[in-house]
């Protein structure tokens, strides 16, 4: 079984530039969630996804992230535009469905660095 | 507010000793908890969770945690660490009412010494 796919691994961008990062979950899985992982903390929720709806997005800055999951299966998390405390690793995540008894399968993650 | 916290940043373990990993949670209701590791460059990898029940959770690679309402504790164990077991380790936790939203603590790094 494949499991969460993200790309790129690595971006490097200059602050007031925009990006762009993509993940795609394991088939069959409606839960889809990104976080943000900054540097010597855990990973903190952004938005959670069900199927095409948004479940929680609370933690989602949204003057500057905007994120979508367009037919309930890719996803692409926006930065637009980036300061420098948007450098963080970008996690991506996806589970049968939400809830405490579905396990979270991540994938390996963006690392951002915003110059 | 509802959190998990890993007292400890950085744990040095020789290789063959045993592990114990702090976990602290604050939960007013019963908390489900998670505890994952995180090796350079991979994602998070589920080691065990805990729901309700017995209160001695077994995980995969060894790994067992115990809940312990009374300390608001969830502590990962494993009696001998092998080297491959050098990684961060992220306690996580949550509670029925929220969505099954997880809070993350700010992990442990272990390193195993030869």
């Amino acid at each position: 079984e494949a499991g969460v796919a993200q790309s790129p691994r690595y971006k490097i961008i200059e602050k007031r530039q925009s990006v762009a990062f993509w993940c795609n979950p394991i088939s069959g899985h409606a839960t889809l969630y990104w976080y943000q992982q900054i540097l010597g903390q855990g990973p903190k929720l952004l938005i959670q996804f069900q199927n095409n709806g948004v479940v929680d997005d609370s933690q989602l800055p949204k003057d500057r992230f905007s994120a979508e999951r367009l037919k309930g299966v890719d996803s692409t998390l926006k930065i637009q535009p980036a300061k420098l405390e948007d450098s963080a690793v970008y996690l991506c995540a996806s589970s049968l469905a939400g809830g405490r008894d579905n396990e979270q399968f991540f994938g390996p993650g963006t690392r951002l660095t915003v110059l | 507010a509802q959190s998990v916290t890993q007292p400890d940043i950085h744990i040095t373990v020789s290789e063959g000793a045993s592990l114990e990993l702090r976990c602290n949670y604050s939960y007013g209701a019963t908390p489900y908890l998670f505890w994952y590791v995180q090796s350079p460059g991979q994602g998070l990898q589920l080691l065990l969770k805990y729901f309700s029940g017995d209160t001695l959770v077994q995980g995969i690679k060894g790994f067992e945690a115990e809940f312990k309402r009374s300390q608001s504790s969830f502590n990962l164990r494993k009696p001998s660490v092998h080297w491959s077991d050098a990684a961060e380790y992220f306690c996580a936790g949550g509670y029925l009412g929220d969505a099954g939203k997880s809070t993350f603590g700010d992990g442990t790094t272990l390193t195993v010494k030869p």
